[in-house]
């Protein structure tokens, strides 16, 4: 079962406007949250983190949002620009225990 | 680049065959953990070692199994391949052993089973 749900596959924005990833989870007991980017032949790379007590974090343009309540966060990319075009998984864990559960990533194409 | 390799980059064999991946962390990590992408499926956790040890294990069907040597490189052995095992196989290393650490992901192998 999917516990990481990122329910848009593909996401298209203008250059210098605001991108808006989005992310889901099931597990209640998820307390840290990461995101990943990934660009093509290459393995994922870390981009930012989330931990439970928070609901922002900020780091350059990227913010990651969390709200418990909904069990939803989300990365914004403000400006966005060509380079920021990759696929972005979003990740959690259990008490920042070993296993990284990722959902299945969304694809963000950031045209000129 | 990430500082982890692994080898092979691709890898075609048919059903019914074995293979061996291989991972090399970065220089100072400790933990290596080894991750599944199917078409259809987003990234999925398989097993984690830390120095040598097994420290946590996911979704790894019975037919794979997992070592980490004592210079830390690991290798993951899939055997009885199905089509379905066709996937990009992902190495990661940490320094630590729990997720607040940063793992640096290696280029993956395509393994593609016939």
């Amino acid at each position: 079962d999917q516990q990481v749900k990122q329910n848009s596959p593909s996401l298209s924005v203008q250059e210098g406007r605001i991108s808006i990833l989005n992310c889901d989870y099931t597990n209640s007991m998820f307390d840290y949250f990461l995101w990943y980017k990934k660009y093509p032949a290459e393995g994922p790379t870390f981009l930012i983190s989330i931990s439970s007590i928070k609901d922002k974090n900020e780091d350059g343009r990227f913010t990651v949002f969390l709200n418990k309540s909904a069990k939803h966060l989300s990365l914004h990319i403000v400006p966005s620009q060509p380079g920021d075009s990759a696929v972005y998984f979003c990740a959690a864990s259990v008490n920042s225990g070993y296993a990284l559960n990722f959902g299945k990533g969304t694809s963000l194409l950031v045209t000129p | 680049d990430s500082g982890v390799t692994q080898t092979p980059k691709h890898l075609i064999t048919a059903t019914g065959q074995r293979v061996t991946l291989r991972c090399s962390p970065r220089s100072g990590d400790l933990s290596v953990y080894w991750y599944q992408q199917s078409l259809d499926q987003g990234l999925q956790f398989l097993i984690q070692y830390y120095n040598g040890e097994e420290r946590a294990k996911g979704n790894i069907l019975e037919r794979f199994s997992a070592q980490q040597f004592p210079d830390l490189h690991s290798e993951l052995n899939l055997s009885s391949l199905e089509l379905g095992d066709s996937a990009l196989y992902f190495c990661a290393s940490s320094v630590g052993g729990g997720t607040t650490y940063e793992q640096y992901f290696g280029p993956g192998t395509r393994l593609t089973v016939t």
